[in-house]
């Protein structure tokens, strides 16, 4: 069974800095696709980015990006020129392309932007 | 475009009721899904539908039922509620045949007293 694991329970960062928020994974499906969501005090899930296992470059998208180590089963979220509005949870999760299809996230990582 | 739509958004149970939890979605996603998720924790997997007539168990299904009749809607049904059903669920949706991102509602939180 699939399994993501992300080790911060809570970190901190000085607002305009950048900001890695780890997540590692496990599967033996060589067809898998990573996610990262957001979720604000509000409550709603934000979809922030996508990285697919077979993706030859790690994504981007605006101050998103996803350093993605295949060999090592790592994606970690780095988040440049922290907002305030950056404040929130943030979640790692996966789903496998050719055996279970559902989609399992991570416990999460609180993160705090101080100005 | 509406997305995914949960009803209710909030709802509190008393001890043995029972409950649907509706979710609709118009995107023509044939993957769904329903999570739950506890105070200050992640999302946990209850159950999963890859499309109409197919449900599946994830991984804390104990106390509720799902069904998928159509393809845009995807109940969750609680029996008998208990108190450690107190929760937030998370109805979502995704595009079948390629590994894209979920979609999700914008959650209903139950209480059970």
């Amino acid at each position: 069974a699939q399994k993501i694991t992300q080790t911060q329970p809570g970190m901190f960062v000085q607002e305009k800095e950048a900001v890695t928020l780890d997540c590692t994974y496990d599967t033996s499906d060589p067809s898998y696709g990573l996610f990262w969501y957001k979720q604000p005090s509000s409550g709603e899930m934000i979809f922030l980015i996508y990285q697919g296992s077979y993706d030859q470059q790690n994504a981007t998208e605006g101050r998103y990006s996803l350093n993605f180590q295949k060999a090592r089963k790592s994606a970690n979220l780095v988040i440049s020129a922290s907002q305030l509005g950056d404040s929130a949870m943030y979640f790692c999760a996966m789903r496998e392309g050719n055996s279970d299809n559902d989609m399992r996230f991570g416990a999460g990582t609180r993160l705090t932007v101080k100005p | 475009n509406a997305g995914v739509t949960q009803t209710p958004k909030f709802r509190i149970l008393k001890i043995g009721q029972s409950m649907t939890l509706q979710c609709t979605q118009d995107m023509n996603h044939n993957y769904m899904y329903w999570y739950r998720q506890d105070p200050g924790m992640g999302l946990k997997l209850i159950y999963y539908s890859v499309g109409a007539g197919i449900t599946d168990k994830g991984e804390v299904p104990n106390g509720y039922n799902v069904s998928r009749s159509t393809t845009e809607d995807f109940p969750l049904r609680l029996e008998l509620a208990a108190p450690s059903q107190t929760s937030v669920y998370f109805c979502a949706s995704s595009y079948q045949g390629e590994i894209t991102e979920a979609f999700f509602g914008q959650g209903t939180r139950l209480t059970v007293v």
